[in-house]
């Protein structure tokens, strides 16, 4: 089955303690982005990567880093979370022309204390 | 100001009713428009994409149009289930550029 994979799904922790959200997709898409979504606001794009090794900031890149060693794989990592990191985050995935749809992971709830 | 606002924000309706769900964008250049649909505790999933010379496209019960002259955009859904309830997302893209509207949060009633 076509899928984005995210883990975890929930997680709560304390300020300043390293974490990483993995993402998955096993469609061979080149283009894959992480999201936040917050109340009210609709979803802001944090980084994004066009392909392997290729990264750029998306709207709200602040505290976070994205690696893209292979086509799969982009995990989203916050060195030193604060509270203000608090929201639901969404990986997605699309081939690399531009009109075909994203796919959107399930989503990973973080609380940050 | 967010470029892409929807409204209402919420919308409470009976099963078996119609309901029209709108979307107003700024975005430009316009390159394409999305509707997605986002079911509680899952991801958004595309309903439809409309380009420039698209002013209508169905999948099923749902129906959008786009005026890219006023620069708005609508969902029509028909008769409606109780699987629709859902937050329905707006989504623009000028290029590269992406903006996603704040959606709005349909509940439908038995």
């Amino acid at each position: 089955e076509a899928q984005v994979t995210q883990n975890p799904r929930y997680l709560i922790t304390v300020t300043g303690k390293k974490l990483t959200v993995t993402c998955s997709q096993n469609m061979n898409h080149e283009y894959m982005s992480w999201y936040r979504q917050d109340p009210g606001l609709g979803l802001r794009q944090i980084y994004y990567s066009m392909n392997v090794e290729v990264t750029d900031k998306g709207d709200v890149p602040e505290g976070y880093k994205v690696s893209r060693k292979e086509k799969r794989n982009f995990p989203l990592i916050l060195e030193s979370p604060s509270p203000n990191q608090t929201s639901l985050y969404f990986c997605a995935s699309r081939p690399g022309r531009r009109n075909q749809p994203q796919h959107f992971g399930d989503g990973t709830r973080l609380s940050i204390l | 100001k967010n470029q892409v606002e929807q409204s209402p924000q919420s919308l409470i309706i009976l099963e078996g009713k119609n309901c029209t769900l709108q979307c107003n964008y700024t975005v430009s250049p316009f390159s394409n428009l999305r509707w997605y649909k986002q079911d509680t505790g899952r991801g958004p999933v595309s309903l439809t994409i409309m380009t420039f010379s698209e002013n209508t496209k169905s999948n099923g019960r749902y129906t959008a149009t786009l005026d890219a002259d006023t620069k708005q955009s609508s969902l029509h859904i028909t008769a409606s289930q109780l699987s629709d309830s859902a937050s329905y997302i707006c989504v623009v893209s000028a290029n590269n550029d992406m903006r996603f509207g704040a959606g709005t949060r349909l509940t439908v009633k038995p």
